[in-house]
């Protein structure tokens, strides 16, 4: 499994687009991307998943360079409610085991 | 309803009293997992099941037990608990394997005394 590094915290304001980065140097072939939320006291919740170049939802959008050592999670206007923990992931098709990293604690400020 | 359920949500125990914390999911995945999750060292997985009858060790095993005997559920035993083990748990269920979406249940909360 592909060790993440991310920062562990950012601030930002209501409205603002947030963007959170992920290293992952040693990513495999087969790794994927993936992106979970947490509340305090909740346990993670989905955001995303991608292998390669852009993948958006109706909440995030997940940019992925060429060479994949590193992604970046986009939430457009954050609000409030966006404040939480968010966790980058990588993990073969194949992979068994789950290994969250740090994680980056977000901010939302008015 | 599409969930996963943890039952208790909150329990205080005593130093080796056994307990068991049932987890159970309505979804049919294959895959299910333990997580143990303390201030400063994130989210730690404990066991996890490939599926039924098919259980494996994840990174902080040591002092628990699960079994998986049917698919929908996954209970985490702790044959003698310590005060390190205080901690908030979480179970979670996933399709087939660890790269699938996580669906995770709220939560129980242990203190052992």
């Amino acid at each position: 499994l592909a060790k993440t590094t991310q920062p562990i915290s950012m601030d930002s304001y209501e409205g603002q687009e947030v963007n959170i980065t992920c290293s992952h140097n040693n990513i495999a072939t087969n790794d994927y991307i993936t992106w979970y939320q947490q509340f305090p006291s909740q346990g993670p919740r989905f955001i995303i998943q991608g292998y390669k170049t852009k993948v958006t939802n109706e909440v995030a959008s997940l940019f992925i360079p060429a060479d994949r050592k590193s992604s970046t999670l986009s939430l457009p206007r954050v609000s409030l409610s966006d404040t939480a923990v968010y966790y980058c992931l990588v993990e073969k098709s194949s992979a068994s085991k789950i290994i969250f990293g740090s994680g980056t604690r977000l901010s939302i400020r008015p | 309803e599409a969930q996963v359920t943890q039952n208790p949500r909150y329990l205080i125990t005593v130093t080796g009293k056994k307990l068991t914390v049932t987890c159970s999911q309505n979804m049919n995945h294959e895959y299910m997992s333990w997580y143990r999750q303390d201030p400063g060292l994130g989210l730690r997985q404990i066991y996890y099941s490939m599926n039924v009858e098919v259980t494996d060790k994840g990174d902080v095993p040591e002092g628990y037990k699960v079994s998986r005997k049917e698919k929908r559920n996954f209970p985490l035993i702790l044959e003698s608990p310590s005060p390190n083990q205080t901690s908030l748990y979480f179970c979670a269920s996933g399709e087939q394997g660890a790269r699938e979406t996580q669906y995770f249940g709220p939560g129980t909360r242990l203190l052992v005394l």
